[in-house]
């Protein structure tokens, strides 16, 4: 059974803060890995994806990966009221580039003003 | 360029009854994925369909459900006989080859 496990949260942070998500995943073999961000009663939105280990860097989101470790991260500088979401983690397992994404349960973020 | 469509919005409907939920990918999208999302939890994989193929369904329960996607026209995911249970938001997704997933808007289901 392959697993995403994420912290429930709620995780509060200072506006201008940095907000530090993360997430593990079961399948050893998996190749790509995706944060989306959801706000309540809307649809998931992508942010970043990450395929190699180490950091990408988009504006003010930062993800990590370490394989070895089977865990990413994302980061938010700066955070605003408006990152204030549920995050999503996403891992995409072995088999085709095209293989279903599997979901952790997500981290509720409150990003205080 | 529009996204992911997705109708109805919301869907009432009474024990029994069947529901019939529709999605169009975004342009030049060949892959879709249907997810289930309960209050408070993560999204569950359902089926994963190119055209007029059913290419992974170890999501969808093996009774009432049912899903396709022809070779024209939108996505269909089918619910017959629906129980309280199977409220939920349920939502479409498409891809191109080897890329993320976008997700439409959604269908809530609501079963009196």
């Amino acid at each position: 059974q392959k697993e995403v496990e994420q912290n429930s949260g709620p995780l509060s942070v200072p506006e201008g803060a940095i907000a530090s998500l993360n997430c593990t995943y079961s399948d050893r073999g998996s190749q790509s890995f995706f944060w989306y961000r959801q706000y309540s009663g809307k649809s998931p939105e992508l942010i970043m994806f990450i395929y190699s280990n180490g950091d990408k860097e988009d504006g003010r989101f930062t993800a990590q990966l370490n394989k070895a470790s089977q865990y990413v991260s994302l980061l938010i500088r700066d955070s605003q009221p408006s990152d204030s979401a549920t995050y999503l983690c996403a891992v995409r397992g072995t088999g085709s580039g095209n293989t279903p994404l599997v979901f952790g349960k997500g981290t509720r973020l409150s990003v205080i003003a | 360029n529009a996204g992911v469509m997705q109708n109805p919005r919301h869907l009432v409907r009474r024990r029994g009854q069947e529901a019939r939920l529709r999605c169009s990918p975004m342009k030049g999208h060949s892959h879709v994925y249907w997810y289930r999302q309960l209050p408070e939890e993560g999204l569950k994989f359902m089926v994963y369909l190119q055209k007029e193929n059913i290419i992974d369904e170890s999501g969808m329960p093996k009774e009432r459900f049912s899903a396709e996607f022809p070779k024209e026209g939108p996505s269909i995911l089918r619910i017959q006989q629906v129980v309280r249970g199977d409220s939920a938001a349920y939502f479409c997704a498409s891809s191109l080859e080897n890329s993320p997933l976008h997700f439409g808007n959604g269908t809530r289901l609501t079963v009196t």
